[in-house]
């Protein structure tokens, strides 16, 4: 079974603080999508990450794909209430199904 | 506005009734994903279909089916409904045939009382 783990898998800070959120997994992925889901709402995609070691930034979000593409980090910088949501990471295994982790839900306070 | 449109965006139904869903995928798309998310949970994914022909499934139930018509419009069919059937339904289109980005339609809320 392929699983994406992503941690931690509830994060409340402060506005303006930094956060790094976390997508792992034992197999290897062709590439891993990071999307964005608001309540009430179908999750929007963030970035697509293919390349080990690739990082790819979106204003105050850097994505990062790791060198053995098992893994995955997206870093936001001074968070603002608008960040608020659910992230979910999603690795391409086979050319048919995206594998989805369970997905951080993040609370911006401010 | 991904494009993908959903109906209806709520529904209240009870045990052991049948629902079907809707979903129009974005102009030009011709894969249609849908999927499956309960309260806090990730999305489970269900069925692809690919240009009106079946191309993946998931974790579908046997009680559910979809279909994918002529004009690339969606149905996903819902039969002897139970209480854990409530969620989250979403339909996502992409113009791959193959995994690739997708682009994901508001939902449908199913509750079942």
């Amino acid at each position: 079974t392929q699983l994406l783990e992503q941690s931690p898998q509830f994060l409340s800070i402060q506005e303006g603080e930094n956060l790094t959120v976390y997508c792992n997994s034992s197999s290897v992925f062709s590439s891993l999508q990071w999307y964005r889901q608001e309540p009430g709402e179908g999750p929007v995609l963030l970035v697509t990450v293919v390349t080990g070691g690739e990082v790819k930034k979106l204003k105050r979000l850097t994505f990062q794909f790791g060198d053995a593409r098992k893994d995955s980090s997206l870093h936001i910088t001074a968070a603002q209430t608008g960040d608020t949501g659910l992230y979910l990471c999603a690795g391409v295994w086979s050319n048919y199904q995206l594998i989805w982790g369970a997905g951080t839900k993040l609370i911006i306070k401010p | 506005d991904s494009g993908v449109t959903q109906t209806p965006k709520h529904l209240i139904t009870a045990t052991g009734q049948r629902v079907t869903l809707r979903c129009s995928p974005r102009s030009g798309d011709l894969s249609v994903y849908w999927y499956q998310q309960s309260l806090d949970q990730g999305l489970q994914f269900l069925i692809q279909y690919y240009n009106g022909e079946e191309r993946a499934k998931g974790n579908i139930l046997e009680r559910f089916s979809a279909q994918q018509f002529p004009d690339l419009h969606s149905e996903l069919n819902l039969s002897s409904l139970e209480l854990g059937d409530s969620a989250l339904y979403f339909c996502a289109s992409s113009p791959h045939a193959t995994v690739g980005e997708q682009y994901f339609g508001p939902g449908t809320r199913l509750t079942v009382t």
